[in-house]
């Protein structure tokens, strides 16, 4: 069974460019999770989907931040316009159910974002 | 302001050598808390879950254990291939979406 897979593992982009990564959950996985590790720093939440519903995005850090997810299935999170603040690792997760301390969330290898 | 913290940030141990991971946290409303386990250029790994104080999981060289204010992963006469990052994270009920990272402690295990 394929894992959760996110694209692109690396991007370098400059101030002020746009970057968009993506996510593919497991398949059958309705649940969807952004987080990001910032350096330094620990891995913080960002949101979470239901299927194709936003039903948490507290830890979104600005408007320059948009998570979309098509038809419930892969989800992309654009930047735009990137600050260097942005840099970091971005994780996707995926779980089978929300809302369960016996949830077992299935992560990504992470993209590694460098905003110059 | 909910907290989780680890210690040591960095452990360094002769294989065979056993030794204590410690989470601490201060949060209001504890419904699970979680080890992960982290390679390098990849994402967490799923460890365990842990409800309530005095209870206790294990897996191969692992054991964790849970009180009342923190959590401990006790590593038994570890390997090398034991060597990665070990994150604890928390699920508290004010949130049923995100779980509260700590900063984890890198484990290298030396042959």
């Amino acid at each position: 069974e394929a894992g959760v897979t996110q694209f692109p593992s690396h991007s370098v982009i400059e101030k002020g460019q746009t970057v968009t990564l993506r996510c593919d959950p497991i398949s059958g996985h309705d649940n969807l999770y952004w987080y990001r590790r910032v350096m330094g720093k620990e891995i913080k939440f960002l949101l979470h989907f239901v299927k194709e519903s936003k039903q948490d995005e507290s830890g979104m850090p600005n408007n320059r931040f948009l998570a979309e997810r098509t038809g419930g299935t892969y989800s992309t999170l654009k930047v735009q316009p990137a600050e260097l603040e942005d840099s970091g690792v971005y994780f996707c997760a995926s779980s089978l159910r929300s809302g369960d301390a016996n949830e077992k969330l299935f992560f990504g290898s992470g993209t590694q974002l460098s905003v110059l | 302001e909910d907290q989780v913290t680890q210690s040591p940030e960095a452990l360094r141990l002769q294989e065979g050598e056993s030794s204590s991971l410690n989470c601490s946290y201060t949060v209001s409303g504890l419904r699970g808390l979680f080890w992960y386990r982290q390679d390098p250029g990849k994402g967490p790994e799923f460890l365990f879950t842990l409800y309530s104080a005095g209870e206790e999981k294990e897996k191969e060289r692992l054991k964790a254990t849970l009180t009342k204010k923190e959590s401990f992963l006790h590593i038994t006469a570890p390997k090398p291939e034991d060597s990665a990052t070990y994150l604890c994270a928390v699920h508290l009920y004010s949130s049923a979406s995100k779980i509260i990272f700590g900063s984890g402690t890198r484990l290298s295990i030396r042959p």
